[in-house]
Order: structure tokens, then sequence, then C-alpha cells
């Protein structure tokens, strides 16, 4: 099946610096992406839907010029988490579509996520 | 707009039991139901979906069902085995159909042996 990376795997900064996130779809081409957080014990929440060669569409309540989505290339979208709090501390995931499925919709390929820790 | 409901949070079987996981959701509209599993540092892997105009679907050891009536759909694991211990998590896609995912919260499930 296709595969989603992400770097780094986890990542510890300090409170106000910023961090950078990468997710690449390896074998093959995706226009959009999809950035996700999760808390412990909770749910997947869609942050943004990234779009290649265009802004990210962010969900309600996702602060955009905190979370910075850049999608430059059809294999590469970067979340950049900008001063960033301990309240920021979570478990990021990407997604990306792969090929359509007979009448129904995209099948969703994960990356490994990133653990951000800010201290 | 779309909400998904999961439970139970945590669920421990013995090796060879069935377990089942639940899930509600709220958008009469939507169409699309993927049930996917997470490993310790590992992204969601799908593992089996189902489609608004079937009721049930099964896959080897693993069975899913829906009801659109009530509005849930549930997974079902049959003999289970230590290597399906991991978080399960069940999604929708509501009828806006943009490839969003709207996920339940989690279901940690442990199969001890």
């Amino acid at each position: 099946g296709a595969v989603v990376s992400q770097h780094p795997s986890w990542v510890i900064c300090k409170s106000g610096t910023s961090v950078k996130i990468e997710c690449r779809s390896l074998d093959f081409q995706a226009t959009t992406m999809f950035w996700y957080r999760r808390f412990p014990k909770q749910s997947l929440m869609l942050m943004a839907t990234s779009n290649e060669g265009s802004k990210a569409t962010y969900e309600q309540g996702v602060e955009k010029d905190k979370f910075l989505i850049n999608h430059a290339s059809l294999t590469l979208s970067t979340l950049t988490v900008t001063s960033a709090h301990p309240e920021d501390s979570s478990f990021y995931i990407c997604s990306a579509p792969g090929l359509p499925q007979a009448g129904g919709p995209y099948e969703q390929y994960f990356g490994p996520g990133t653990r951000l820790t800010v201290t | 707009g779309e909400n998904v409901e999961q439970h139970p949070s945590t669920l421990s079987v013995q090796e060879g039991d069935s377990a089942v996981i639940k899930c509600t959701y709220s958008d009469s509209a939507s169409n699309y139901f993927p049930w996917y599993k997470q490993e310790l540092g590992k992204g969601p892997q799908l593992i089996i979906d189902i489609r608004s105009n079937v009721g049930e679907k099964k896959d080897q050891r693993i069975a899913v069902t829906l009801n659109k009536t009530a509005k849930h759909f549930s997974l079902h694991i049959t003999e289970t085995q230590p290597e399906d211990s991991a978080v399960y998590f069940c999604a929708a896609i509501p009828s806006s159909n943009t490839g969003k995912l709207i996920f339940g919260q989690g279901t940690t499930l442990q199969v001890k042996p």
C-alpha cells in the first residue's frame, strides 16, 4: 500500500520556539493532505487540510497563524508550530488520500505521527 | 457537523475471546465508516470499512456491522490474539464527503495471553 512518512517521530522543544514537522507521500502524489492532533485518551482531531499550491483550510478553533502549513510540492506538506507552549504538546499525525475507490471516498494513508513535547 | 462517539475507551479480554467496540454517529447522511488500528509508534492503519448500503462486512476474524436507523456501527474481533492489542479508532465521513474523517475517541484493546 501507499506509504506516508513523518519527520521527526518525536521532538522536545522549549517554550517560545518553533517546530517544523514534515509529512511526505513516498510513492504517490498527494495534492491534499490532512493534519490531525491527538491528546491523550481523546480522539484524532482534524486541524487543517493542506492543499498543494494554495492556502490550507483550517478547522474551526485552529489558529492558522500558530499552526503554519505549507504544501510546496505534490509529495510534501509541513506543519510549523510557532511560539510553542506546553499546551501544544500533543501527537500530530498527517494523512494523504490514495487512489479513489469505485463509488466511494479515497482511502486515507496515515503517517506514523510526531510526538511533540514543549517544556 | 458530524460527531462520532466510541465505547469503551479501554477493553481487556483473554486470548481467544471476542472483542466488540461500538460507535455512534450523528449525521444521518454519512455514508462511509472505516475502522483503523494504531499500534505503538505507527500511524493508524485501515483494517476494515463499511458503506451505508451494506449492513455487515466480514474479513476473517474481523467484522463490522452497521445499523443506519440507529446510527451506530460496531467492530467485532473473534478469537483474539495478543497481536490484536492496539488502539482502535472508528471514523465516519460526513455527507459533505470532502475526504475528512471524523474519528471516535479510540479504544485501547489489550489481549491477555
